[in-house]
């Protein structure tokens, strides 16, 4: 059971360059996130998914988009990647929470992600 | 979601209880308080949440003040393994909740030998 990974663990790129960086999950959660950290900070959500072929917007969600064709995988693309996109890219799991239940979220190792 | 304010660091001598505060003084009825922390580098991992009762698991307990305007989080017997960023966030729990986190800065918790 690897619970959350994300792919690549490192990247750099130039200004303007397109990436995309992966999600996967073998915990068959429904629901599935993106956060950005930067230094010093705490994480900021960019998007988010409730279930397979839905996503929606979080508090950062310029410049990127996602996609959640398959329940356990949850992509985010940068189309242009500027300087700005420069932090540590988190992704996050869980199943919906009920009434008076919580379930947690399970977060990934997390993708250093550098723009020149 | 109530904004919460944490200190942003804190010591304590291993082997000693870590307790720390969080203050959520415009917390709502239906909104639950949840802990997180970071340890370095690593994603977030979850230790414990409740409403207004306090509430104990293996990591930690949770002292929720009657009011429910602050919390505290206390590490009975703090290791070096616990010196990590502790995030206190509150939202609304329920399942027309999508789960989102906002995380603020929380507290730098540092354990000395």
């Amino acid at each position: 059971n690897a619970g959350v990974t994300q792919t690549p663990k490192f990247r750099v790129l130039k200004t303007g360059q397109s990436m995309t960086l992966l999600c996967a999950q073998d915990m068959n959660h429904e629901y599935m996130y993106w956060y950005r950290q930067d230094p010093g900070m705490g994480l900021r959500l960019i998007h988010y998914s409730v279930g397979e072929g839905t996503t929606a917007k979080g508090e950062v969600p310029d410049g990127y988009n996602v996609s959640r064709l398959k329940k356990q995988n949850f992509l985010l693309g940068l189309e242009s990647a500027a300087p700005s996109q420069t932090s540590v890219y988190f992704c996050a799991s869980s199943y919906p929470s009920g009434v008076t239940s919580y379930n947690e979220q399970f977060f990934g190792p997390g993708t250093r992600l550098t723009v020149l | 979601d109530a904004k919460t304010t944490q200190p942003p660091s804190m010591d304590c001598a291993e082997g000693r209880a870590a307790n720390l505060p969080c203050n959520h003084s415009t917390i709502s009825g239906n909104e639950y308080v949840y802990w997180y922390r970071q340890i370095h580098s690593q994603g977030p991992q979850y230790i414990i949440h409740g409403l207004k009762n306090n509430e104990t698991n293996e990591m930690a307990s949770l002292i929720i003040t009657e009011d429910r305007k602050s919390s505290t989080l206390i590490l009975p017997h703090a290791t070096l393994r616990d010196t990590a960023v502790y995030y206190c966030i509150v939202r609304v729990a329920g399942s027309s909740n999508t789960g989102k986190l906002i995380f603020g800065q929380g507290t730098t918790l540092q354990v000395k030998p």
